[in-house]
């Protein structure tokens, strides 16, 4: 089960880009990095996914290097409503196990 | 409008007593979750349930259990075994739990309190 790493929290000021790295050293081949954003008393929202290089919605960017080991969630231009607790999941997808939710990085936008 | 529903958002249980948690979807999932969530921390999983009438483990079952008797509906009951049972549960479906661009969506949790 591949674990991973991402800074407790942040603090960015409004309309701002913010990059939140997570580190996913035994990442496996088959393995995608997915990300979801978490709001107090709701449960946690799919934001994006991708397998390498880089993958774009209309809500956010995912960055993976070559080696995969790290990804980074871009966010642009940040608004108030982006506080939140964002998760970087690990896994295959091929069983619910595979799926650990670290404590997050909680961003904190400031106006 | 397509979702999961969990009731109800909040729930008292007495030492001692057994309560269920309700989870329905209408996405027409097969895959459904329970996850438990205390304060600070991430979730973990407690049973999932890839399709009717079979269910699994998942991290922290002990004091939990489930039935999967229709494809909308996950049940979860937390029995007086379970020591520890105050936090936030989240219940949670997926089209399958295999293959590619499967993420899951998540109802907006029960919060179980003790007495």
């Amino acid at each position: 089960l591949a674990k991973t790493t991402q800074p407790i929290s942040m603090d960015s000021y409004e309309g701002q880009e913010v990059n939140i790295t997570c580190s996913h050293n035994n990442i496996a081949t088959n393995d995608y990095i997915t990300w979801y954003q978490q709001f107090p008393s709701q449960g946690p929202r799919f934001i994006i996914q991708g397998y390498k290089t880089k993958v774009t919605n209309e809500v956010a960017s995912l960055f993976i290097p070559a080696d995969r080991k790290s990804s980074t969630l871009s966010l642009p231009r940040v608004s108030l409503s982006d506080t939140a607790v964002y998760y970087c999941l690990v896994g295959d997808l091929t069983g619910a196990n595979n799926l650990f939710f670290g404590t997050g990085t909680r961003l904190t936008v400031i106006p | 409008d397509g979702g999961i529903t969990q009731s109800p958002k909040y729930l008292f249980r007495k030492e001692g007593q057994n309560v269920t948690l309700s989870c329905e979807q209408n996405l027409n999932h097969d895959a459904m979750y329970w996850y438990r969530q205390d304060p600070g921390q991430g979730l973990r999983l407690i049973y999932y349930s890839q399709i009717v009438n079979d269910f699994q483990k998942g991290d922290i079952a002990e004091g939990y259990s489930v039935s999967r008797e229709k494809k909308e509906s996950f049940p979860l009951t937390v029995t007086s075994a379970q020591k520890n049972p105050t936090a936030f549960y989240l219940c949670a479906s997926s089209i399958t739990t295999t293959g590619v661009g499967q993420p899951q969506h998540f109802g907006d949790g029960t919060r179980l309190s003790i007495l």
